[in-house]
């Protein structure tokens, strides 16, 4: 059982372009993190967001936790072909001791 | 602090043979994760230990998998028999306080 939902799977982009991923569940998350994987290397955590309807930005990056804390998403503005890479949320429910991590985005940003 | 290690970075192997990969957490952290990454699945949980102590071993695919920890700073996750199906990327990841998870860099394990 798959309890976060990417989308999209494959995204193809031009440097400079903007765009969201999206990150969907019906269960309910206590937080939900955003990491990014390079080829070749583990995930690295990006953002943690804890609070329902919270926005937090990273430079051109910013995440957006669900008000019902079931979702999240990550806009990107101007991509560089440096933020190419697998993007994974990850949900942490109360209680459960692990994450839940979700089924990935895979962006590529085309110089 | 190093980060999460991982040996080896690469391992070949042909099917039938047992395979140990190995583990050094952050030093500190109490919780440790092993995943298991295709193409196909994703990133898959196999197993997490607490104070050294398994707690979910549900997403070990078969009795040929185990994994051990027997102190804080080392684990390991074998496979005996190997099957080409297990060629993936095999990772181990460290929690201390907080949620966040670090990872180690992984190893590319082929079975042939």
């Amino acid at each position: 059982t798959q309890l976060l939902e990417q989308s999209p799977q494959f995204l193809s982009i031009q440097e400079g372009e903007n765009l969201t991923v999206y990150c969907n569940s019906s269960s309910v998350f206590s937080s939900l993190q955003w990491y990014r994987q390079e080829p070749g290397e583990g995930p690295v955590l990006l953002v943690t967001v804890v609070t329902g309807g919270e926005v937090k930005k990273l430079k051109r990056l910013t995440f957006q936790f669900g008000d019902a804390r079931k979702d999240s998403s990550l806009h990107i503005t101007a991509a560089q072909p440096g933020d190419t890479g697998l993007y994974l949320c990850a949900g942490d429910q109360t209680g459960a001791n692990n994450l839940f991590f979700g089924t990935g985005t895979r962006l590529t940003v085309i110089p | 602090d190093a980060g999460v290690i991982q040996s080896p970075r690469h391992e070949v192997t042909e099917m039938g043979q047992e395979v140990t990969l190995r583990c050094k957490p952050i030093s500190g952290h109490n919780s440790l994760f092993w995943y298991r990454q295709t193409m196909m699945r994703g990133l898959e949980l196999l197993i997490y230990f607490n104070n050294n102590v398994p707690i979910d071993d549900s997403g070990m695919p078969e009795d040929r998998f185990s994994a051990k920890m027997p102190n804080a700073s080392f684990s390991t996750l074998k496979i005996q028999p190997s099957e080409p199906r297990d060629s993936a990327v095999y990772f181990c990841a460290s929690r201390g306080r907080f949620v966040e998870q670090f990872f180690g860099p992984g190893t590319r394990l082929t079975v042939l």
